[in-house]
């Protein structure tokens, strides 16, 4: 298996600009997660998916981001507009049946910087 | 509610001595606990984990941990550190039944020297 697959590694863009992060969960993972890293606020949980459907984005900073499951083996993270105060690292995660004594299988992540 | 507490920010050793990153729980729940690795520009990669079966845990690597309920503890060791194990480690729980997500520790730096 190819692992969590997120594209692109790496993203830089100018502040205002729409930015559009991609995941691709290990097949039969029915739960995604998305994550943001930085070194002030360390590991945040943005949002979650069980079977497509988001479970909890009480972890979304503001309405300039968004995140979509469309089918079973792709998932969006969008930021409109993007600000410098966006620049992390975000990560996705997946796992079997959302339960969480199985852990999480994480992506490499994606290094956004805003400018 | 669940959570961990990591009582090191960094832990520094020399290469060939024993590791210990500590790490306490809290959880209301009978807890699944894990122990993730990340090196410097990389993803979090699961050491090991424990769901309620034997309370010493081995992981990847030479890592081990044990669950000691009566302390809420859920340390992680390794007889012998290696250069390639400096990293940031992440202890983390979950209440092990039910849907629920992940809750993460801080996490500490290890930095081994020569």
């Amino acid at each position: 298996d190819a692992g969590v697959i997120q594209s692109p590694r790496h993203e830089v863009t100018e502040m205002g600009q729409e930015v559009t992060l991609r995941c691709k969960p290990i097949s039969g993972h029915n739960s995604l997660f998305w994550y943001r890293q930085t070194m002030m606020r360390g590991l945040e949980l943005l949002i979650y998916f069980n079977n497509n459907v988001p479970i909890d984005d009480s972890g979304m900073p503001e309405d300039r981001f968004s995140a979509k499951m469309p089918n079973a083996s792709f998932s969006t993270l969008k930021i409109q507009p993007s600000e410098p105060r966006d620049s992390a690292v975000y990560f996705c995660a997946s796992s079997l049946s959302g339960q969480g004594n199985y852990g999480y299988t994480f992506g490499s992540g994606t290094r956004l910087t805003v400018v | 509610a669940q959570s961990v507490t990591q009582l090191d920010s960094h832990v520094s050793v020399s290469e060939g001595t024993p590791v210990l990153l500590r790490c306490n729980y809290s959880s209301s729940y009978s807890p699944s606990l894990f122990w993730y690795v990340q090196h410097p520009n990389k993803g979090l990669q699961l050491l090991l984990k424990y769901t309620s079966a034997a309370t010493l845990v081995k992981g990847i690597n030479g890592f081990e941990a044990e669950f000691k309920k009566s302390e809420t503890s859920f340390h992680l060791t390794k007889p012998s550190a290696h250069m390639s194990d400096a990293a940031e480690y992440f202890c983390v729980v979950s209440p092990g039944s039910g849907f629920q997500k992940l809750v993460f520790g801080t996490g500490t730096r290890l930095l081994v020297s020569p």
